[in-house]
């Protein structure tokens, strides 16, 4: 029953691999974000998505690429990657927008392992 | 430029020992203040949400506080089940979709 969930939980590769992470909530949420946490601890905000619609999206790579094929689920996939990929993503999820503060709910993480 | 400065990186209590863990933030406008609590290997846990100056939330041995430029994360005769590392975050009123923005985290140990 856990509520955010993300496969795999650790993903090693090679530098220039195509590679992806899956995210799925069960809390009937609208809004599914992904975030990068660095080898400092620090975590971003990458992308949001809401009812299957980007709504906020950083200065990220377009190397990254989230797709949402319903609410329940927010996919990143990283073409050709780099060291510098190399980190903790977490995908989250809440009822409303970022701006509404409703709360976050995060998933374990996948750590990401760039050789 | 929005900013959440958390301090300090690092603090080592005994159990029992009470302590402070400070937010302070500079943001366009603030919506709302979290704290999250984060385990090794895990993803961040919801504490607490503060939306307005002067207001405070307690959960067993946690005190959150806010004022208008910092919030505090009290801890009460911390048990070492507390060590983790507690993040804060704000979200601002700037542009219509709002981001969460973190700060880098305390590092708390607590030894028994």
């Amino acid at each position: 029953d856990t509520a955010v969930s993300q496969t795999p939980k650790y993903l090693v590769t090679q530098m220039g691999n195509d590679k992806s992470i899956k995210c799925e909530q069960n809390l009937g949420h609208d809004t599914m974000y992904w975030y990068k946490q660095d080898s400092k601890k620090f975590l971003k905000i990458m992308f949001s998505y809401n009812n299957k619609e980007l709504i906020i999206n950083e200065t990220v790579p377009n190397r990254f690429s989230p797709k949402s094929p319903d609410k329940a689920h927010l996919n990143l996939h990283i073409n050709s990657l780099e060291l510098g990929d190399s980190a903790v993503y977490f995908c989250a999820s809440s009822q409303g927008l970022a701006v509404s503060t409703d709360t976050q709910y995060f998933g374990p993480g996948t750590r990401l392992t760039v050789l | 430029e929005d900013q959440v400065t958390q301090s300090p990186e690092a603090l080592r209590l005994q159990e029992g020992e009470s302590s402070s863990l400070n937010c302070s933030y500079t943001v366009s406008g603030l919506r709302g203040l979290f704290w999250y609590r984060q385990d090794p290997g895990k993803g961040p846990e919801f504490l607490f949400t503060l939306y307005s100056a002067g207001e405070e939330k307690e959960k067993e041995r946690l005190k959150a506080t806010l004022t208008k430029k910092e919030s505090f994360l009290h801890i009460t005769a911390p048990k070492p089940e507390d060590s983790a590392t507690y993040l804060c975050a704000v979200v601002n009123y700037g542009g219509s979709q709002g981001n969460l923005i973190f700060g880098k985290g305390t590092k708390l140990s607590v030894k028994p």
